[in-house]
């Protein structure tokens, strides 16, 4: 059971928006940063999303971070098909004093 | 190019110990904190464990807190990850992470990767 919650499974078609959320509570998400991780399969995690919604050089803009309160998403538009993979949130967590990651959302470009 | 590559891996009898390394090239590595994050087979990612640049800042995840040591070397642009007492749920390929921010450590946000040692534990 991770400390995040992330849906498993997000699906959409090319050229949609989707969103994969990100639920915490007020020791991770509610004070401090989120930050977002693409794996593509059988590859290294790639930053995607820090700060909430900073992108790192080279991260198309069709991808954007937000957060509010306690829960933070990551939306992809202009869905293509290399966008298929693995999605994580992590963040601090200041109770556990741990960097915290979510389960997991496999998106699916149908 | 600015690299990471881990080495150290492999198949270690349960109660043994394992060092791991990295090797980071292509940045001033002592400039930035360093990070080990794990993932199980088929499983999501896990932080493991981190240390600041000047190695006065290390956190580890309670599942390893007092097996595992972090340590790194500025002079050889290297960090480690000592694992004693391993068991079976240690299993995972580790892979090393550069911290975003320069200077400090957002414990959170890792934007370089490398590419993985696995370790399994089994008898």
């Amino acid at each position: 059971q991770s400390v995040l919650t992330q849906p498993p499974s997000a699906s959409g078609t090319p050229g949609q928006r989707v969103t994969i959320s990100c639920s915490g509570s007020s020791s991770n998400i509610g004070s401090n940063t989120v930050n977002w991780y693409q794996q593509l399969p059988g590859t290294a995690p790639k930053l995607l999303i820090y700060s909430n919604n900073q992108r790192p050089s080279g991260v198309p803009d069709r991808f954007s971070g937000s957060k509010s309160g306690t829960s933070a998403s990551l939306a992809i538009s202009g869905l293509q098909s290399e966008d298929e993979a693995d999605y994580y949130c992590a963040a601090w967590d200041d109770s556990l004093n741990v960097v915290v990651f979510g389960g997991g959302t496999k998106l699916t470009v149908l | 190019e600015v690299q990471l590559v881990e080495s150290g891996g492999g198949l270690v009898q349960p109660g043994r110990s394992l060092r791991l390394s990295c090797a980071a090239s292509g940045f001033t590595f002592d400039d930035y904190a360093m990070h080990w994050v794990r993932q199980a087979p088929g499983k999501g990612l896990e932080w493991v464990s981190g240390i600041s640049w000047n190695s006065g800042s290390i956190g580890y995840a309670d599942s390893v807190k007092g097996r595992f040591t972090i340590s790194r070397d500025n002079a050889k642009n290297s960090l480690y990850l000592q694992m004693n007492s391993l068991r079976a749920e240690d299993t995972a390929l580790y892979y090393c992470a550069k911290d975003i921010k320069f200077g400090g450590t957002t414990w959170g946000a890792f934007d370089i990767w490398g590419q993985g040692t696995m370790v399994t534990v089994s008898s």
